[in-house]
């Protein structure tokens, strides 16, 4: 069974600094790897999606990368901004593709 | 463009009374599903559909159901609500199999479901 995991669970930062959202999974054999933002009381927007061909993909300061073989993906987030400020989650595919398991997710408070 | 419209945002039930989740999509989506969310446990699938006419269990099906009659539509029924479905529901969909390809999964904003 695939299992996702997000360390840390809470991240708080000052305004300006670059931080790295950690995603491990158990299961190498994955299709694409997605991140999403949940704002409070909202539902999840979909940020970045890595097909498992690609390495990396990015999104204005937003910079996702994937290594299947070691069962990773990284968040990379440059100069962060108080509107930073979310939950933001991944989520990879088990039972070939039609469904996603997600990770807890990762708490962030950017401080200005 | 709408995107994924959820209704209502917030309920509140009794024990063993039904209701309806309702979900409808507009980018003409072939990929359907629902989520619940719960401090926790994060959050869990409970049925979801490939197409119209076609639906299937998640992870935690047990006391819902679903029906796919339009490509837009994809309603979320509760029986007989009980206070382990205290939860917050997601709708989302995607062009294709979300674990697929290129298809990003887009959600809608949420019911708040409280039983007593």
């Amino acid at each position: 069974k695939q299992e996702v995991t997000q360390i840390p669970a809470a991240l708080s930062v000052p305004e300006g600094e670059n931080l790295v959202l950690n995603c491990s999974f158990t299961d190498s054999a994955i299709y694409n790897l997605q991140w999403f933002r949940q704002d409070p009381g909202k539902g999840l927007t979909s940020l970045l999606l890595i097909q498992s061909s690609q390495r990396e993909q990015t999104s204005g300061r937003l910079n996702a990368s994937l290594d299947k073989s070691s069962g990773r993906s990284t968040l990379y987030i440059a100069a962060s901004q108080p509107g930073d400020s979310a939950t933001y989650l991944c989520a990879v595919p088990m039972n070939a593709g039609n469904m996603l398991t997600f990770g807890g997710g990762t708490r962030l408070m950017v401080k200005p | 463009n709408a995107g994924v419209t959820q209704t209502p945002k917030f309920q509140v039930l009794k024990t063993g009374q039904s209701m309806t989740l309702q979900c409808a999509q507009d980018m003409n989506h072939e990929y359907m599903s629902w989520y619940r969310q719960d401090p926790g446990m994060g959050l869990r699938l409970i049925h979801y559909s490939v197409g119209a006419g076609i639906t299937d269990q998640g992870e935690v099906p047990n006391g819902y159901n679903v029906s796919r009659s339009t490509t837009e539509d994809f309603p979320l029924r509760l029986l007989s609500a009980a206070p382990s479905q205290t939860s917050v529901y997601f709708c989302a969909s995607s062009y294709l199999y979300p674990g697929t390809g290129d298809s990003p999964l887009h959600f809608g904003n949420g019911t708040r479901l409280t039983v007593t």
